[in-house]
């Protein structure tokens, strides 16, 4: 099907393991963003892309890398996860003409 | 100060009712608007997209930009308990990205 899928919808790990995130867009839409939801914060940005292999800090980037070697695909990996990036992260995507962002269903990362 | 502050709610309404929405935001600079509609554990849907001032319209719900009080509001016309959800109001940055309030809770009753 058409549109933004990320997987997996659920994760538990324990702090100080790595984990990635995937994010998948079929509309070849040249942005993509990676946000945090928390309770208090709202959604926040943590890093987006503007095209393959250009990438840019957000708001809140730390503890967090990213990568965009082909346009559809935009994984965010914890490297070392802790308690404080439990939350749910939603990927979107929109296209370089407009500023309508589309989202995926979000992941809900535990860290124990 | 933040960029865009919204009352969390939550908001409760009887079905029927004409629900108003708001967010304010900071930067008299800005010109884009937008609405999403958040159900509980999916992802933000764009509801409208305004330019400048004024009020647009799409079935039920009316969006409305006064740029001289830096006030945005989203009105819902015979409101459904379909429509409960969290609604979240963003507006376009200095860096063309998006700000997000922290949405208002809306419960509709039957």
């Amino acid at each position: 099907d058409a549109g933004i899928t990320q997987s997996p919808r659920y994760k538990i790990t324990e702090t100080g393991r790595q984990v990635t995130l995937m994010c998948h867009q079929t509309w070849s839409h040249s942005y993509m963003f990676w946000y945090r939801q928390d309770l208090g914060h709202g959604l926040r940005l943590i890093y987006y892309s503007a095209a393959a292999d250009i990438t840019d800090k957000g708001e809140v980037p730390d503890g967090y890398v990213v990568s965009r070697s082909k346009t559809e695909n935009f994984p965010l990996t914890l490297e070392s996860a802790t308690r404080s990036q439990t939350s749910v992260y939603f990927c979107a995507s929109r296209t370089g003409g407009s500023y309508e962002q589309y989202f995926g269903p979000g992941t809900r990362l535990t860290v124990t | 100060q933040k960029e865009v502050e919204q009352d969390p709610g939550p908001l409760s309404v009887p079905e029927g009712a004409i629900v108003s929405l708001n967010c304010t935001y900071s930067n008299s600079a800005f010109q884009y608007f937008m609405w999403y509609r958040q159900y509980s554990r999916k992802g933000p849907e764009l509801l409208m997209y305004t330019y400048s001032s004024g009020n647009k319209e799409d079935g039920r719900f009316t969006a409305q930009v006064d740029k001289s009080s830096k006030y945005i509001s989203l009105f819902i016309r015979d409101s459904q308990p379909s429509d409960s959800a969290t609604y979240l109001c963003a507006i376009v940055n200095a860096g063309n990205m998006l700000t997000f309030g922290g949405g208002t809770r809306l419960m509709v009753k039957p």
